[in-house]
């Protein structure tokens, strides 16, 4: 059974930090998403990758698939990122971690 | 928005009562998934069809649990006899198909049960 591992569960940054949010996993995937969640509950899908590194406006997520870890990285972040970041990975399902609830003060 | 509805976005009930929830995938969209997150958590699996049937269920859904998907596009889920733990976000995901799939998400049926 796949376990997903996040950290930190809770993060507090000053507006402009750069940012890093972690997920480890326990067995083989085929593909790993990472999930914004707001409060309200609607979750976005912000990327899906199954090697390397892929970028997206302030948003940048790796994959080290030997070593069975991601990072998704927020650079400059703004009060509006504000959220809870997921990560999930694709076995014959998803399967999530807990979240990281991010705040990020101006 | 992701294309994908839900309803009712928010349910309170009485412990003991049926509910029912709905969702609507993406037109195209070949596979419907049905999550359940609880407060801190990450969402958890619950089943999921491919078209009309349904390929998969948790060990999490409870007899009292049933979920159709009767012409292949929309899907319901029931709860029967509700209890107090079922209080939790239904999340509904559907996706097309394929070797790596994206799952696009609705915005959750938020279910209290007093």
């Amino acid at each position: 059974k796949n376990e997903v591992e996040q950290s930190p569960q809770n993060l507090t940054a000053q507006e402009g930090e750069f940012i890093t949010i972690n997920c480890s996993y326990s067995v083989g995937i085929s593909a790993l998403h990472w999930l914004q969640q707001h409060p309200g509950g609607g979750i976005v899908s912000l990327f899906m990758l199954s090697s390397g590194k892929k970028k997206h406006g302030r948003l940048i997520a790796t994959i080290n698939i030997q070593e069975k870890h991601s990072s998704l990285h927020i650079t400059a972040s703004h009060p509006r990122d504000s959220a809870v970041y997921i990560c999930a990975t694709w076995g014959d399902k998803l399967v999530f971690g807990a979240g990281t609830i991010l705040r990020v003060k101006s | 928005d992701t294309g994908v509805s839900q309803d009712p976005r928010h349910k309170i009930t009485k412990r003991g009562q049926n509910v029912t929830f709905r969702c609507d995938p993406i037109s195209e969209h070949n596979r419907l998934y049905w999550y359940r997150q609880t407060l801190g958590q990450g969402p958890e699996f619950l089943t999921y069809f491919q078209n009309e049937a349904q390929l998969e269920k948790s060990r999490l859904l409870s007899d009292r649990f049933s979920a159709e998907r009767p012409k292949g596009s929309f899907s319901t889920l029931e709860i029967q006899r509700t209890e107090q733990g079922d209080s939790a976000m239904y999340l509904c995901a559907s996706s097309l198909s394929g070797t790596i799939e994206t799952q696009y998400f609705g915005p959750g049926t938020r279910l209290l049960v007093l």
